[in-house]
């Protein structure tokens, strides 16, 4: 079956940048997602990334994609205490199925 | 409009006894999903359903977990009976039926198994 692994705690200092790694297996993985849950939430979809690219920007966030290596990352720039929560990396194949396989999450603490 | 809702936000219950969830999907959307998180682990996929029918199933753990889904609208996961290993967090989620349409999630439901 697939993985999906992630580090388990980053901690940073308000305004520096964060990056959030995650390794997968699948490799007809379609589509890679970055979803953050805050306390007492649902998850919510940060942002995500077709297989075909390589990176890609919205306003503060950045996901790079290495399909060789099967390695995504999220980065936050100035991050805020607010982006204080737990990330985690998904994702979907390129079959039939809409299944979403997740990694265990990582937990960003942003110090102010 | 309103977001994927869950009942309850948490239950507690003793071993063998029967629990049952419920996920109410953003209005309009045929798709359902339920996930679950054990012991802060990763987020696991149980099952799929399209309208009423079950279309992937190949993630619920064993024939204690029954997932139900009348008339395509609310969906109810019964735990019967709860054992231990059965403690987590169960999310729902619901989508269009457009493809790679945006999965939405609810707050989920920390079931507890003493």
């Amino acid at each position: 079956g697939e993985d999906v692994e992630q580090s388990l705690f980053l901690s940073v200092r308000e305004g520096d940048s964060s990056v959030i790694n995650c390794t997968y297996t699948d490799s007809s993985s379609t589509y890679l997602y970055w979803y953050k849950q805050e306390p007492g939430a649902g998850l919510q979809l940060l942002t995500y990334i077709f297989s075909n690219m390589d990176m890609k920007q919205d306003q503060r966030l950045t996901v790079l994609l290495n399909k060789k290596d099967k390695h995504l990352s999220l980065r936050i720039a100035d991050t805020q205490t607010g982006d204080s929560a737990i990330y985690f990396c998904a994702n979907r194949e390129d079959t039939g199925r809409r299944a979403l396989t997740f990694g265990s999450g990582t937990r960003l603490q942003v110090q102010p | 409009e309103a977001g994927v809702t869950q009942f309850p936000s948490h239950s507690v219950i003793e071993k063998g006894q029967t629990v049952t969830l419920r996920c109410d999907p953003i209005s309009g959307h045929d798709n359902l999903y339920w996930y679950r998180r054990v012991m802060g682990k990763e987020i696991k996929f149980l099952l799929h359903f399209v309208k009423e029918s079950k279309q992937d199933e190949s993630g619920m753990p064993n024939n204690r977990f029954l997932a139900e889904r009348t008339g395509g609208t609310y969906s109810t996961l019964k735990v019967q009976p709860a054992e231990l290993e059965d403690s987590g967090v169960y999310f729902c989620a619901s989508s269009q039926m457009l493809a790679g349409a945006e999965q939405y999630f609810g707050p989920g439901t920390r079931l507890t198994v003493t």
